[in-house]
């Protein structure tokens, strides 16, 4: 089992659509979480951070962070094609334990069709 | 605020030809380094990271090599290129105390004919 599992899609969704992308993982010393865009031929650019569990929202987009279950989400509200990109998922350990090197999910292709 | 440059953006190179990938970041001291390679469909693989000059850790046994001449400049080489080593590399950056946010250059495309 891959440490962390990410649905590489393609998933598409007409415009306006919520997206809800996710990852599971399964070291319980990730605390720190991070998603990813990253446009084609692009490097990856950060788009949330969180910290243990619980929900962050910044503008359209919410990340959602389960400890418990070892899964974690990103929604996109109020879809566009230019959120038309791949989405990665990391995380990584923290002070109370694991490594400080992120590791990544594969990634998932979104595309979001007008 | 801090920015990291990458550069070249785009190379094509021959089998068995040598190969210098660099990246700089601005605006810190100390940063921890990164060189991944990402292949389609096959996420990010981590190949060095650094936590100061001339620490260079591998994660994987290959062909390239990494160094670390100054606080802010990485460069990943190979002396001898193989038609594998294509991929696009991304350097990137986290702060030098191992917390915060991981960020990316723009990347290097490399083609190997």
């Amino acid at each position: 089992q891959k440490e962390v599992e990410q649905d590489p899609g393609p998933l598409s969704v007409p415009e306006g659509a919520i997206v809800s992308l996710n990852c599971t993982y399964s070291n319980s010393a990730f605390q720190y979480f991070m998603w990813y865009r990253q446009y084609s031929r692009k490097g990856p650019e950060l788009l949330m951070y969180t910290y243990s569990s619980g929900n962050k929202e910044d503008g359209r987009f919410t990340a959602q962070v389960d400890k418990s279950s070892k899964y974690i989400s990103l929604f996109i509200r109020d879809s566009q094609p230019s959120d038309s990109a791949t989405y990665l998922c990391a995380m990584r350990g923290g002070a109370s334990g694991g490594s400080y090197i992120p590791t990544f999910g594969r990634g998932t292709s979104l595309i979001v069709h007008p | 605020s801090q920015t990291i440059h990458q550069w070249p953006a785009t190379l094509v190179q021959p089998v068995g030809s040598p190969l210098s990938l660099e990246c700089t970041v601005e605006g810190t001291s100390n940063p921890n380094l990164y060189w991944y390679r990402q292949a389609a469909g096959r996420g990010l693989q981590l190949l060095f990271y650094s936590v100061g000059i001339g620490q260079i850790s591998s994660e994987v046994p290959q062909n390239l090599s990494a160094s670390r001449p100054q606080d802010r400049q990485f460069i990943l080489s190979s002396k001898k290129l193989l038609l594998s080593d294509s991929g696009f590399y991304l350097c990137a950056w986290s702060s030098g105390t191992g917390t915060g946010e991981l960020f990316f250059g723009e990347g290097s495309r490399l083609t190997v004919l």
